[in-house]
């Protein structure tokens, strides 16, 4: 079945730091992957997404592009800001099942002044 | 524009009871979801609603119940609460199909069965 694997956290930055969280998947169709963020108290949003091979997610400064080859869809943001501490969630739908969404089980990233 | 509501937001349970979480949309949306968040296993899919009067199960439905009677709402029912359900759930709706489209979440509700 469908599966979203992400790197384990937490993850502690400083601000302005690179940041890159990674996520692969497993599908048997053709998903379309995203990444959702929690911030404190909140429910889920989505951040980014891409429904096709080679395509690009952005939003806030945040990318992650579509790597069919080597299955993966890992978030990259140049200079994070303490704003950006959140729990962040790649996850994915496919075009067979194309009702439900799978989540991994999310990121936590903490920013320090 | 109120989005998703979920209620109640807290709730403190013994083993044994029963209760009902709602969930209502305002969207006009025809899917709805609900999943549950424990640590170290992030989002876990319970049930979904693809119309009115329709239920699917999820990943993990043992021990809850869903109903979907009105379009706008969407009913999780836990006849005999037991410790292990004690988690943080969330309902979704989205108006088209999850492969293209965006869920909106609810703010969550904190269940906590002793």
């Amino acid at each position: 079945g469908d599966s979203v694997t992400q790197m384990e956290g937490p993850v502690t930055l400083s601000e302005e730091a690179f940041l890159t969280i990674n996520c692969t998947y497993t599908a048997t169709g053709y998903p379309s992957l995203f990444w959702y963020v929690q911030y404190p108290g909140e429910g889920l949003q989505l951040l980014l997404k891409a429904t096709k091979a080679d395509d690009k997610g952005s939003n806030k400064g945040f990318e992650a592009t579509y790597r069919k080859e080597t299955t993966s869809f890992h978030l990259e943001k140049g200079s994070v800001q303490v704003s950006d501490s959140a729990v962040y969630f790649c996850a994915l739908s496919d075009y067979f099942g194309n009702e439900k969404l799978t989540f991994g089980t999310g990121t936590r990233l903490t920013i320090i002044p | 524009n109120a989005g998703v509501t979920q209620t109640p937001k807290f709730r403190v349970l013994k083993t044994g009871q029963s209760m009902t979480l709602l969930c209502a949309q305002d969207m006009n949306h025809e899917y709805m979801y609900w999943y549950r968040q424990d640590p170290g296993m992030g989002l876990r899919l319970i049930h979904y609603s693809v119309g009115e009067g329709t239920t699917a199960k999820g990943e993990v439905p043992d021990g809850y119940n869903v109903s979907r009677l009105k379009k706008q709402n969407f009913l999780l029912g836990l006849e005999s609460a037991a410790p292990s359900q004690t988690s943080v759930y969330f309902c979704a709706s989205i108006q088209g199909l999850a492969v293209t489209g965006e869920l909106f979440f609810g703010e969550g509700s904190r269940l906590t069965v002793l």
